[in-house]
Order: C-alpha cells, then structure tokens, then sequence
C-alpha cells in the first residue's frame, strides 16, 4: 500500500524556517518525479515545487523561488521541502504528492503551515 | 503561466443526474489534463489523466473529454460519495497550474 507521510509543520514567525519531510513506502520511490502542493484555508491547490527521479532537475513556482528548496533521498525514500523566509501568504495545508505529466496520483494527508506573530 | 478557467464555481444536482464540468486552459496544452476530486477535509484523489484515462479504481461514471482548449469531466448517475470538491489541472508546462475549482453538493 502506497503511503506518504508529511511532518514538520507547525506555527512559525514570519522570517523564520521550516522544514517539511515527506517518508515515502508501497512503492519504488525513486521511480517517481515528487511534488509539493498547497492548499490555504478554504482556498484551491497550488503547486508548490516539483523534483526529478534523481533529484537533478527541480522546479518552482515564482513566489517560492529563492526561498524554497525541494530535495529528495532515495535511500531513504524520503522528500523534504526547506522553507526560508516564510511569509503570511505560505499559511497552507502542504501535501506530498507523486507524478507528473500523468497527473499526481499519490497524496500524502497534508501537514498545516502557520506563519503568522 | 497557462491559466486554468473553471467553470461552474459551484453547482447542485440530484442524485442519478449527470454534470459536466469545465476547464478552460489558455493555450494548448496537449491533453496534459488531469482531474481530481476532494472531500472535506480529505486530500485530493486523481479521477482522470490524459484528459480522459480514468485512473485505477476511480468508478466508470467519471468520464473525461477534451475538445481544442475546452476540457470536461462528466459525472453519471451522481451518488452521494460524489459530493465534494473537483480541480482540474495541466500537467503541460510548468509553473503547474490547477483550476479555481467546483463544490458539487447532490441534493
């Protein structure tokens, strides 16, 4: 059974760090592009960052480029997201997700980012 | 950035009814669509992709479509289960984009 298992989320000041794992199992993880992908209180999705099979190639979205960092370890078959500088507007439910062009098909439960004083 | 253009925001139907909602991207993206389906409180569920393959253990009645830019998710025979929120999404290009989304509640 495929599972995804955020962690790392809290209350943070803004300014401040954070970091988000994702342990992945039930499947070969390095098989796999991963992603991250937000969703704020009562709003829609959006994603986040996207990472290659090997960690080689990653992507962003604008608002998050310079201040994010997505990374992965195959060994442990795990997906991390670093959070600098984090700001109000970063207050979202974050999920880890796997796939790309064939859409994300695995979804972890999410864990809540709160960036607020 | 591609835009996604939802439509209807929301909508209301009747159980054994059939809807279709609607995405419109901005330019083409090649039948790169994926739809979803989230339920209060729960994590988003992968319905369809390449526009119109139905992913593994999704039921039948979902259907996808595409014509030119315009693409549809139809849903037959609505059942209570279906009540929830559904997001489109191109999986073309990034920056990824998903549609504003649709809250479908079965009367």
């Amino acid at each position: 059974e495929v599972q995804l298992v955020e962690s790392g989320g809290g209350l943070v000041q803004p300014g401040r760090s954070l970091k988000l794992s994702c342990a992945a199992s039930g499947f070969t993880f390095s098989d796999y592009y991963m992603a991250w992908v937000r969703q704020a209180p009562t709003k829609g999705l959006e994603w986040v960052a996207s990472i290659s099979y090997d960690g080689g190639s990653t992507y962003y979205r604008d608002s998050v480029k310079g201040r994010f960092t997505i990374s992965r370890d195959n060994a442990k078959s795990s997906l991390y997201l670093q959070m600098d500088s984090l700001r109000s507007e970063d207050t979202a439910t974050y999920y880890c997700t796997t796939g790309l062009l064939k859409g994300f098909d695995y979804w972890g439960q999410g864990v809540m980012v709160t960036v607020s004083s | 950035d591609i835009q996604m253009t939802q439509s209807p925001a929301s909508l209301s139907a009747s159980l054994g009814e059939t809807v279709s909602i609607e995405c419109l991207a901005s330019e083409d993206i090649y039948s790169n669509l994926a739809w979803y389906q989230q339920k209060p409180g729960k994590s988003p569920q992968l319905l369809i992709y390449y526009a119109s393959s139905l992913q593994d253990g999704v039921p039948s009645r979902f259907s996808g479509s595409e014509s030119g830019t315009q693409y549809s998710l139809e849903i037959n025979s609505l059942q209570p289960e279906d009540e929830g929120d559904y997001f489109c999404q191109q999986s073309y290009k990034f920056p990824l984009t998903f549609g504003s989304g649709t809250k479908l509640e079965i009367k």
